[in-house]
């Protein structure tokens, strides 16, 4: 499965949109990009998930480049509940997660 | 509806004892996962079955850990002669069919604890 590499801590102003990045360089032809989260305390919980075209849903926009080696995942308008490790992860039936970005999202 | 539930929520167990997890997945899913997660670290793939049989069990650590779904439904992630360096919280999560592209759920999870 491909490594993805993602920054260990950002903030975020409530309000506003949070632009979370991913590297994943060494995708490769069918592997998925999946973004999960997990609150303090909780299991992680699933946000979106996408292979070439950009995805919307009600949580969130996944961005994909042209050649997939990197995304962005969009919180259009950040709340204090968004506060939360955003893990990227490229891969087929299994998850493997790696350390995330930990979003602090600042009154 | 039911979301994926373990039992017990908190486990503390002495060295060398031998603990039973327990799962339940959402209803109809036939893709089962374990996960092990230690503090400040991402969840750690153990196990991944597809009905009743295992189809990755790459990420058990040793032969202490074994996992089984008997009839490819409730699952139960067994841990023989624990060590303290076991303690950490035990995720499972479901999905509909473990195909491309499908999204796992995951349940609260089990703290275990071995003093």
């Amino acid at each position: 499965d491909a490594k993805t590499t993602q920054p260990p801590s950002m903030d975020c102003a409530e309000g506003r949109a949070a632009n979370l990045p991913c590297n994943h360089s060494t995708i490769s032809g069918n592997e998925y990009v999946y973004w999960y989260r997990q609150i303090h305390s909780q299991g992680p919980q699933y946000i979106i998930h996408g292979l070439k075209n950009n995805e919307t849903n009600e949580m969130a926009s996944l961005i994909i480049t042209e050649d997939r080696k990197s995304s962005t995942l969009i919180l259009p308008h950040a709340t204090l509940r968004d506060t939360a490790v955003y893990y990227c992860i490229v891969g087929y039936d299994k998850v493997i997660f790696g350390p995330g970005t930990s979003l602090s999202v600042i009154p | 509806g039911a979301g994926v539930s373990q039992t017990p929520s908190n486990k503390v167990t002495e060295k060398g004892k031998y603990v039973e997890l327990r799962c339940d997945p959402i209803s109809g899913h036939t893709a089962l996962y374990w996960y092990r997660q230690s503090l400040g670290q991402g969840p750690e793939f153990l196990i991944y079955f597809q009905g009743t049989g295992a189809a990755d069990d790459s990420g058990l650590p040793n032969d202490r850990f074994f996992a089984v779904r008997p009839e490819g439904s409730v699952s139960t992630l067994k841990i023989q002669r624990t060590e303290r360096g076991d303690s950490a919280m035990y995720l499972c999560a479901s999905s509909l069919t473990g195909r491309l592209g499908d999204e796992q759920y995951f349940g609260p999870g089990t703290r275990l604890t071995v003093t």
